[in-house]
Formats: structure tokens, C-alpha cells, sequence
């Protein structure tokens, strides 16, 4: 299993507010990176270093961290952020190393 | 614009070797940047197999270390995966991705953050 540990899915109404979470030792002192990856395409980045978006990534997309938990936040869900989510971080104990966590499929209902 | 493509074979034999290639166009493999190979298999998550730095410099996932090796063609603009000893649980898509590298200074340390911000579409191999 990994080191980060994600919920499987998480639904949310259109136009609401839906927060996925990450959670591991690794979030303590490493920053948070996250995916967006939609079927049969490459993983998409949308926040790295905890809580930056990438040009071209909407401005509902937000993320956070507080302790041992990194979130990604959608202020506003559109039917076109459903998909897969990962977050990336550094191994805690070889921090030269990468790891996913286990990734949370986000239903827009 | 930067791109990347893999390319390789998409059936590899159980105990064979897999060999992949990524192709860079827009941007060359002797800058400051981690090249890196992640997998995903069918109707699984993604994983990171490892990276490769302008100088040679490797990092690899440590359950497949033993298995993996990753180079750099700079006359090529292109860097490559090998997996050796395959079996079926190797069967994934493949992709190869940028990672850059950015820091914070808090005032007290330097922090140190990795985003892949680049991806090739990936290529599926089957291992059977």
C-alpha cells in the first residue's frame, strides 16, 4: 500500500464544493502535487507545491495542507472535473524518492 | 511546446525485458529538469518507477530497483526505461513525464518541491 493514503471516490453536486484529501507521513515535511487524469488520457497536473495552479488551470481548483493531510479543494464543480485524482509527494523516509497516493475518482452529479 | 512520446514494443514476453523510449521535442534533456517513467495498470493507479537527471543521477522505486535501469541519449533528445525478469503484474501503460524542481525559502530553510508539468500520452505493453 502506499504511503499516502486517498478515499476511493468522492461524489459532489454540480456547482458544489467537494475537498479530496491525501493523507501520510510524507505531507509532514514534503509539499503536495496533484493530478487530474481522466479516462484514457495522461494525468493532467493542477496544483503543485501544495497550492499553486499551473496556467491554464481554473481557479476553483485550490490546495492545502495542515499537518499530515494535503487537500485539493473545487469551489464550483463542472461536470468536467470528473476523473481520477492523485496526489504526489516525497517518500519520508528516502526523500530523493517520489510516491502516489492510491488516487480518488470524483463523480459530478 | 514541449512534448513527449514513448515508444516501444506493446508485448513482451513473461522473464523478457521491457525497453521503452521517450522522445522530447521543445525542450532538451540537458536541462536542470528529472526525466521520469510512471506506470498504470489496467484499472489501477498511477506508480512511480523513477527518474533520471541530466548528469546520469538515477532514483527508482525501491520494489522494482533491482530491476530497473533508465539512460539518457543527449544526441537524441531521448531518455529510456528497461524492466527486466517481466511477468503479467508488469502489464501497465506507460508514461514518461518532465518533473521540474522549484524552491521556497521560509527565512530559515530552503524547501524543495517536484511537479511532473509535461506527460507523454502514454504506450501500453502487455506482458504474455
Amino acid at each position: 500500500s502506499s504511503e499516502l493514503t486517498q478515499d476511493p471516490a468522492v461524489s459532489v453536486a454540480l456547482g458544489q464544493t467537494v475537498r479530496i484529501t491525501c493523507q501520510g507521513d510524507p505531507l509532514r515535511s514534503h509539499y503536495a502535487t496533484w493530478y487530474q487524469q481522466k479516462p484514457g488520457q495522461a494525468p493532467l497536473l493542477v496544483i503543485y507545491a501544495t497550492n499553486t495552479r499551473p496556467s491554464g488551470i481554473p481557479d476553483r481548483f485550490s490546495g492545502s495542507r495542515s499537518g499530515n493531510t494535503a487537500s485539493l479543494t473545487i469551489t464550483g464543480a463542472q461536470a468536467e472535473d470528473e476523473g481520477d485524482y492523485y496526489c504526489k509527494s516525497r517518500n519520508s523516509s528516502a526523500n530523493r524518492l517520489k510516491v502516489f497516493g492510491g488516487g480518488t475518482k470524483l463523480t459530478v452529479l | 511546446q514541449v512534448q513527449l512520446q514513448e515508444s516501444g514494443p506493446g508485448l513482451v514476453k513473461p522473464s523478457g525485458t521491457l525497453s521503452l523510449t521517450c522522445t522530447v521535442t521543445g525542450d532538451s534533456i540537458s536541462n536542470s529538469d528529472w526525466w521520469s517513467w510512471v506506470r498504470q495498470p489496467p484499472g489501477k493507479g498511477l506508480e512511480w518507477i523513477g527518474e533520471i537527471y541530466q548528469t546520469g543521477s538515477t532514483n527508482y522505486n525501491p520494489s522494482l530497483k533491482s530491476r530497473v535501469t533508465m539512460s539518457l541519449d543527449k544526441s537524441k533528445n531521448q531518455f529510456s526505461l528497461n524492466l527486466n525478469s517481466v511477468t503479467a503484474a508488469d502489464t501497465a501503460v506507460y508514461y514518461c513525464a518532465r518533473e521540474k524542481k522549484g524552491s521556497d525559502w521560509d527565512g530559515a530553510r530552503w524547501f524543495y518541491y517536484y511537479y511532473m508539468d509535461v506527460w507523454g500520452k502514454g504506450t501500453t505493453v502487455t506482458v504474455s
